[in-house]
């Protein structure tokens, strides 16, 4: 099972707006609406920031938004603030018994 | 508070065996499905299995790279889950986490324990 694309860095500036895409196949995250997303700071565990392509868990600010089209999925970050500076992970399931994760993309707050 | 502690980490010869544990807390452990994930250094994570929980069939998934070397069982009397790794390879280094299932999505984490593989 081949990993999601995603890009490797975003930036943006503070209170700009910022998309990361993650794209995959029919297999996966085409074929299931179950995307979510991880943001991971340096040396510390990731972070579930959004699943079910589009739901927030408790907690995470309303900034962070998914959504998904055909085979890509994407997380939208709004009004960027310097903690939003991260690796980001895209996750989806890519079976009934297995999950695959997008390669990561960094985000630079400028 | 949910919470997930692994250990057991070390380093380990090419060809060798370890057996990683996630000691759970803060929620019921008899339903939970649980998985390993792994990051290599300075790379992304890839999932390594799943274990569901016994009122679910208590049945595991494995990735390709791992299946057949890699088990996962668990203690329900210990709220103990563990990934019992065999022949071990130097592409198996990496930081191991322990994640809590929600519905469809990696929940909750632990911190992770450092496997590392080099003779």
């Amino acid at each position: 099972q081949s990993a999601l694309t995603q890009p490797r860095s975003v930036s943006g500036s503070p209170g700009q707006s910022v998309a990361i895409s993650c794209t995959g196949t029919s297999s996966d995250v085409g074929g299931y609406n179950y995307v979510s997303w991880y943001q991971q700071h340096p040396g510390k565990a990731p972070k579930v920031m959004i699943y079910d392509v589009t739901k927030r868990p408790s907690g995470v600010p309303d900034r962070f938004s998914g959504s998904k089209s055909g085979n890509t999925a994407s997380l939208t970050i709004s009004g960027l603030q310097a903690e939003d500076e991260a690796d980001y992970f895209c996750c989806s399931p890519a079976g009934p018994h297995i999950w695959v994760f997008g390669g990561g993309t960094k985000l630079s707050v400028l | 508070e949910v919470q997930l502690v692994e250990s057991g980490g070390g380093l380990v010869k090419p060809g060798g065996s370890l057996t990683l544990s996630c000691a759970a807390s803060g929620f019921n452990f008899n339903n939970a499905w649980m998985n390993w994930v792994r990051q290599a250094p300075g790379k992304g994570l890839e999932w390594v299995g799943r274990l569901k929980s016994k009122t679910d069939g208590g049945t595991t998934d494995f990735a390709a790279p791992v299946k057949g070397r890699f088990t996962i069982s668990g203690d329900d009397s210990k709220n103990t889950i563990y990934l019992q790794m065999i022949s071990l390879k130097i592409e198996d280094t990496a930081v191991y986490y322990c994640i809590k299932e929600g519905y469809w999505y990696m929940g909750v984490w632990g911190k992770g324990t450092t496997v590392t593989v080099s003779s």
